[in-house]
């Protein structure tokens, strides 16, 4: 069973505006990460955040974590079509050797 | 270019017939996941190894499923007798644990995937 929930499961926004995705999970947390997904391609590697931290910035990402809250969002500034792909937030448990636990995506369209 | 490599990238294959996949994870990383993810959902994790041994299998792998990484390198996924429900994409990823002269890594870098499809 997956862990995290990403919400919007999909969003639509206009280049150059900005997208907020957000995710939940479920259990005491290392640190979470976020990947995108292009159709049909493997997963890259976006942001990783810690549990003691609160927010983290690269480049056109903004990462929030609120570890009372058990919730994350990611925020996509300035979007641009090349944005346009599947996002996933992924919980790295403390418990145990349980690998990374993923989330459903947000599927996000960026139009031009 | 993440560095992990799979193959067969597409493999369509018959009901009750046998798959293996191979992953080539990035060559300093000691730690190799499989996981499977099916069309709008994210990825679930299968099975990991460190080095050669193989330290977690989720309950998603069920008998006719096995994994190897005989010299801590490569790592190969067997489906037998292939289902209808097997049809997913296998994804492979790896990781550095740490180790004498190895930086530990949380990030796990994923390769581009075998897509399995079960007629």
């Amino acid at each position: 069973s997956q862990q995290g929930e990403e919400d919007p499961q999909a969003l639509s926004i206009q280049e150059g505006e900005n997208a907020t995705m957000n995710c939940s999970y479920k259990t005491s947390i290392n640190n979470l990460q976020w990947y995108r997904q292009n159709s049909g391609r493997g997963l890259v590697h976006l942001i990783l955040i810690r549990s003691n931290e609160r927010e983290k910035h690269s480049g056109r990402l903004r990462v929030t974590l609120d570890t009372s809250k058990k919730s994350s969002s990611l925020l996509i500034t300035a979007s641009r079509a090349a944005d346009t792909a599947s996002y996933f937030c992924a919980a790295d448990p403390v418990s145990g050797n349980t690998p990374l636990v993923f989330g459903k995506g947000t599927r996000l369209s960026v139009i031009a | 270019d993440t560095g992990v490599s799979q193959n067969p990238r597409h493999k369509i294959t018959k009901r009750g017939q046998n798959v293996t996949f191979r992953c080539d994870p990035i060559s300093e990383h000691n730690r190799l996941y499989w996981y499977r993810q099916t069309l709008g959902q994210g990825p679930e994790f299968l099975t990991y190894f460190q080095n050669e041994a193989q330290l977690e299998k989720s309950r998603l792998l069920s008998d006719r499923f096995s994994a190897e990484r005989p010299k801590g390198s490569f790592s190969t996924l067997e489906i037998q007798r292939t289902e209808q429900g097997d049809s997913a994409m296998y994804l492979c990823a790896s990781s550095s644990a740490g180790g004498p002269s190895l930086p530990s890594t949380d990030t796990q870098y994923f390769g581009p995937g075998t897509r399995l499809t079960v007629l």
